[in-house]
């Protein structure tokens, strides 16, 4: 079992630009959520996935968005790019109405 | 809302020696609580979790964490620690039982000395 995994694992971007973020789910799972944590502090939740369709959503500007399809991948989209942006961008995988979220490594973005 | 408070930010220790590190929580409703270890350039791993019964909960590796309501806390102990547990500990909390909208700490640096 190859766990939650991420990619890209790195990734350098202007102010202004678009990125996307991809994470697979661990085996089995169908629940997907995103979280951004910041350089010396705790992740905090963007969204969660479920059934291809937002099921809550964090304190995040629209600029972020996400996807999840039918094989329970899921995409994080942020548009227009700030400095701010610059994070470890984590992706987590549960059952639905399981308490236990597994993570993956985390895609680091630089927004430069 | 739900929010945690790590009150160290960083804590060292020598090898073998016990540690506490401490965590508050915030809530109006009851709550899941959780332990989260990350390691260097690793992601998040779940250490251990209290949903209900037993207020001490324990984890494979010899970490146990007491659930106290009326100090709304979740201090996370261990009596003799290693190098290997070198990590950042983050304290966390959850309104519902489906893993979403996990509230995290600000995470307490644990550096072990030999």
């Amino acid at each position: 079992d190859a766990g939650v995994t991420q990619s890209p694992t790195h990734l350098i971007k202007t102010r202004g630009q678009q990125v996307t973020l991809r994470c697979s789910p661990k085996s089995g799972h169908d629940t997907v959520s995103w979280y951004q944590q910041a350089l010396g502090q705790g992740p905090q939740f963007i969204f969660q996935y479920y059934e291809e369709e937002e099921r809550q959503r964090g304190n995040f500007p629209d600029r972020f968005s996400g996807h999840q399809f039918p094989n329970y991948s899921s995409e994080l989209n942020v548009n227009a790019l700030l400095l701010g942006d610059s994070a470890l961008y984590l992706c987590a995988s549960s059952l639905v109405d399981n308490t236990e979220a597994f993570f993956g490594q985390g895609t680091r973005l630089t927004v430069v | 809302a739900q929010s945690v408070t790590q009150l160290d930010s960083q804590v060292p220790v020598f090898e073998e020696a016990p540690v506490e590190l401490r965590c508050n929580y915030s809530s109006s409703v009851s709550v899941y609580l959780f332990w989260y270890v990350q390691y260097p350039n690793q992601g998040l791993q779940l250490l251990l979790k209290y949903l209900s019964g037993s207020t001490l909960v324990e984890s494979i590796n010899g970490f146990e964490a007491e659930f106290n309501k009326s100090q709304t806390s979740f201090h996370l102990r261990k009596p003799s620690v290693h190098i290997s547990d070198t990590a950042e500990y983050f304290c966390a909390v959850s309104v519902d039982s489906s893993a979403s909208k996990i509230i995290f700490g600000s995470g307490t640096r644990l550096s072990i000395r030999p």
